[in-house]
């Protein structure tokens, strides 16, 4: 079974410009979740979608947004890049069986903002 | 708002002995669930453990167990006879039983392996 895909795996945008980062599940997990890591903030969690529905969102801007298509593949877009937001976004599949399955992380994004 | 505090910020072992890594949470919730993550230098985050907070008995998995202590709101993770490969970060996270999955993190805690 294959794990969880983020594409691209760096990336390298000028202020003000915006982004586009895709995560592709486990097969069959209808639930992915973005996270942004950093030296300072540590792991925070940006926002879960499941079935193309956004279920719960962190405490971030509004230049941050994202959906997830019917093949649970899911994508976040930041927008107006601002230096702060370089970081490693982490993306997170699970089956939601029920609540207590674990999160499989992919390898992440590394975004760098100059 | 449900934290999460790892107080190591770095820990080192000497191989083949053991090691604790320290967790503590705040909650209001009876139901939930806690894992412990580890992230190598690669930086994918694998999971090492999960306990179940309405299960009493630890956790075990090999190497790593848990001392879980719910009326302390307390998560250790002991991992005995430690090896190279162990070196990592390592993260607590909690995660409600009914706020899907919104996982909430600690700060992390690298471990260092001596040989």
């Amino acid at each position: 079974k294959a794990g969880v895909t983020q594409t691209p795996r760096y990336l390298i945008k000028t202020r003000g410009q915006q982004v586009t980062l895709s995560c592709s599940p486990i097969s069959g997990h209808r639930s992915v979740s973005w996270y942004q890591q950093t030296p300072g903030q540590g792991l925070q969690f940006l926002f879960e979608y499941f079935s193309e529905t956004q279920r719960n969102k962190g405490n971030f801007p509004g230049r941050f947004s994202g959906r997830q298509f019917s093949n649970s593949r899911s994508e976040m877009n930041v927008s107006t890049l601002e230096l702060g937001d370089s970081a490693l976004y982490l993306c997170a599949s699970s089956s939601d069986v029920n609540s207590g399955t674990e999160a499989f992380f992919g390898q992440g994004t590394r975004l760098t903002v100059v | 708002a449900q934290t999460v505090t790892q107080s190591q910020p770095e820990m080192s072992v000497q191989e083949a002995e053991t090691v604790t890594l320290s967790c503590t949470y705040d909650t209001s919730e009876s139901d939930y669930y806690l894992f412990w993550y580890k992230q190598p230098p690669s930086r994918q985050m694998i999971l090492v453990i999960r306990q179940e907070a309405y299960k009493q008995q630890n956790a075990t998995e090999n190497r790593f167990s848990v001392n879980f202590q719910k009326a302390a709101k307390s998560f250790s993770l002991k991992i005995s006879d430690s090896q190279l490969g162990d070196a990592a970060m390592y993260f607590c996270a909690y995660r409600s039983a009914r706020s899907g999955n919104q996982f909430y993190f600690g700060t992390g805690t690298s471990l260092t392996v001596i040989p």
